[in-house]
Parts: C-alpha cells; sequence; structure tokens
C-alpha cells in the first residue's frame, strides 16, 4: 500500500504569515490528492481536491500544488481562524489513506 | 445539498459489537459512495472502508476485514456501520463520509461523528 507522510508534524508561526505543509505519497498518485482541514473538536472540512482545486467556499489564502509524490499546502496569509490540524489523502485507489497531520497554531 | 445525521454516543465492553447509523437527506442513498473514517483521541483520521457503486462492492481497509461490515438500507436511505469483537483500542469517533467519484474521489460531505468507547 502507499504510505502519506506530512512534514512537519507541527508549526507555530504568526498572523499574516506564509505557513507551507508538505504531504509525500510513497509511489506515485498522479494528482489524486486532496487536503482537509479538522478545527479543535469538529468535523474535518474539505479544502482542496485534485491536488490544486479550491473547494468552493474556501479562502482563496488557501492553495495546492503538486503532482507524483510530492504535495504542498500553502496558507498565504495565516488567519487567526486556521487553527486547525491539515491532513492530506489519497483517492487514487483503494485504501484511501490519510496522511498523519499537521498542527498548526498561532505563535 | 448532502446531509448526513449519525446515531449518537455508545459505550460498549470488549469483546461486544456496536452499530453506528448515517441517516441521508438531500439526495438518496443511491447516488452516492458511502465511507467511513474513524479518529481514536488525540489521533488522525483512518479510512475503514467504504462503497464503490462502479462495481457494486463494499470495501473494506486490510485492518478491519473480518470485523467490520457496511451495510446500507436504500428504503430508508441510511447507511450502517457494524464492528464487532471490540477493543480498548476502537474507542474512536466514527464518520461517515460520502465519496465524490464512484471508485475514487474525495469526501465532501462529513457524518457529525459519532462517539463509539470501548470499557469494562
Amino acid at each position: 500500500d502507499i504510505q502519506m507522510t506530512q512534514s512537519p508534524s507541527s508549526l507555530s508561526a504568526s498572523v499574516g504569515d506564509r505557513v507551507t505543509i508538505t504531504c509525500r505519497a510513497s509511489q506515485g498518485i498522479s494528482n489524486y490528492l486532496a487536503w482537509y482541514q479538522q478545527k479543535p473538536g469538529k468535523v474535518p472540512k474539505l479544502l482542496i481536491y485534485a491536488a490544486s482545486t479550491l473547494q468552493s467556499g474556501v479562502p482563496s489564502r488557501f492553495s495546492g500544488s503538486g503532482s507524483g509524490t510530492d504535495f504542498t499546502l500553502t496558507i498565504s496569509s495565516l488567519q487567526p481562524e486556521d487553527v486547525a490540524t491539515y491532513y492530506c489523502q489519497k483517492y487514487n485507489s483503494a485504501p484511501f489513506t490519510f496522511g498523519p497531520g499537521t498542527k498548526v497554531d498561532i505563535k | 445539498q448532502v446531509q448526513l445525521v449519525q446515531s449518537g454516543a455508545e459505550v460498549k465492553k470488549p469483546g461486544a459489537s456496536v452499530k453506528v447509523s448515517c441517516k441521508v437527506s438531500g439526495y438518496t442513498l443511491t447516488e452516492l459512495s458511502m465511507h467511513w473514517v474513524r479518529q481514536a483521541p488525540g489521533k488522525g483520521l483512518e479510512w475503514m472502508g467504504g462503497f464503490d457503486p462502479e462495481d457494486g462492492e463494499t470495501i473494506y481497509a486490510q485492518k478491519f476485514q473480518g470485523r467490520v461490515t457496511m451495510t446500507e438500507d436504500t428504503s430508508t436511505d441510511t447507511a450502517y456501520m457494524e464492528l464487532s469483537s471490540l477493543r480498548s483500542e476502537d474507542t474512536a469517533v466514527y464518520y461517515c463520509a460520502t465519496m465524490n467519484g464512484y471508485s475514487s474521489g474525495w469526501f465532501d460531505y462529513w457524518g457529525q461523528g459519532t462517539l463509539v468507547t470501548v470499557s469494562s
């Protein structure tokens, strides 16, 4: 099975900072990658699919890129409401594995 | 707009089974590909399995093979996930989620989650 890793596992940044999270697949998955945001105590929310397509209603400060094995999620200007854990997920084929998550908080 | 409403929290003893329901509204269950994801306390998201409408089969993560059964009642638009031989490590929030696409896709709608606690 394809393994998903994320780095860093956590980060602390200031409001307005540019934040980048990396997701890596152990084998190529083309662009079959999604990103989710999970705020504390809440249900996961889809942010991005097809590696770079923003889900409707998601603020434009979020963006995704990558293909093959290496992907990034970027928050261009971190806001207090972005405090959350972010997960990547592969969906090229089963098993639809999630990455271990990256916890983002405000410095 | 799809809405998924799950059944309430459960407390079970080790060795027992639990059955969680997920009621669909806004669409019919036959129009959707329903999957289940769980999250242990303080841990990440773990895909458990789901229905592939393209071949009419339910696919399960290897970890849960033989212990999990996912079913659907299309007359009531309700999906079910039953997990047997429960152990403490199964304590988690269980989510139903719809897959955008047939055999593969992202999860676009999620239920509110059902906390299952396994404790003697």
